[in-house]
């Protein structure tokens, strides 16, 4: 069965500019989770939907945002790039209705640069 | 404020070691340990752990829990180099999982 698919692979964008990523989970999986990871930081949670819904959210700025759609993809935005959003970005879903009974299978990742 | 330590940040052995991998936490709603393995982009599950003193063991890794220290361990038997890679630890308090650092392993031929 397929794994979770992230796109784009890469992505080099500028300060100021806005970006969109997108994660498709495993098939069947209702929940969709988003993270960051940064050397300095490692993994960092930024928020996870089920079916449709923000059900939590991380400690970062509004220029992140995401969402959801029916067929559970996710997408996340993130507005006014700074260079400190460099970083490679993890998508993780999981076919649990209660979040933390099972364990979150990970993307390859979305390996954003801003210059 | 919730957080996990990984001890130590990096490790080098030679092949057929055994290494033992340490997760503290201090958190305030606990629900699950988690240990991924991390190589070059995504990490890959490897234990779930909920009970304490219960061992997880996959082929030449396990892992157990202590609730009463807070701390978990991760165990490898007979290192290869394709053991090589970064091991974190999370755990799960709700809706997000809370990772530590990692430890970065690099096993020697």
């Amino acid at each position: 069965k397929a794994g979770v698919t992230q796109t784009p692979r890469y992505l080099i964008k500028t300060r100021g500019q806005q970006v969109t990523l997108s994660c498709s989970p495993i098939s069947g999986h209702r929940s969709v989770s988003w993270y960051q990871q940064t050397p300095g930081q490692g993994l960092q949670f930024l928020f996870e939907y089920f079916s449709e819904t923000q059900r939590n959210k991380g400690n970062f700025p509004g220029r992140f945002s995401g969402r959801q759609f029916s067929n559970s993809r996710s997408e996340m935005n993130v507005s006014t790039l700074e260079l400190g959003d460099s970083a490679l970005y993890l998508c993780a879903s999981s076919n649990a209705d209660r979040a933390g009974d099972y364990g979150y299978t990970f993307g390859s990742g979305t390996r954003l640069t801003v210059v | 404020e919730d957080k996990v330590v990984q001890s130590p940040l990096s490790l080098v052995v030679h092949e057929g070691d055994t290494v033992t991998l340490n997760c503290s936490y201090e958190v305030t709603n606990f629900r699950s340990l988690l240990w991924y393995k991390q190589e070059k982009k995504a990490p890959t599950f490897l234990f779930m752990l909920t009970s304490s003193g219960i061992e997880k063991k996959s082929g030449r890794l396990s892992s157990i829990l202590d609730k009463k220290e807070l701390s978990s361990i991760l165990n490898i038997t007979a290192t290869q180099t394709g053991d090589s890679a970064i091991y974190l630890c999370a755990f799960h308090s709700g809706y997000a999982l809370n990772f530590g650092k990692g430890t970065s392993l690099l096993v020697t031929p």
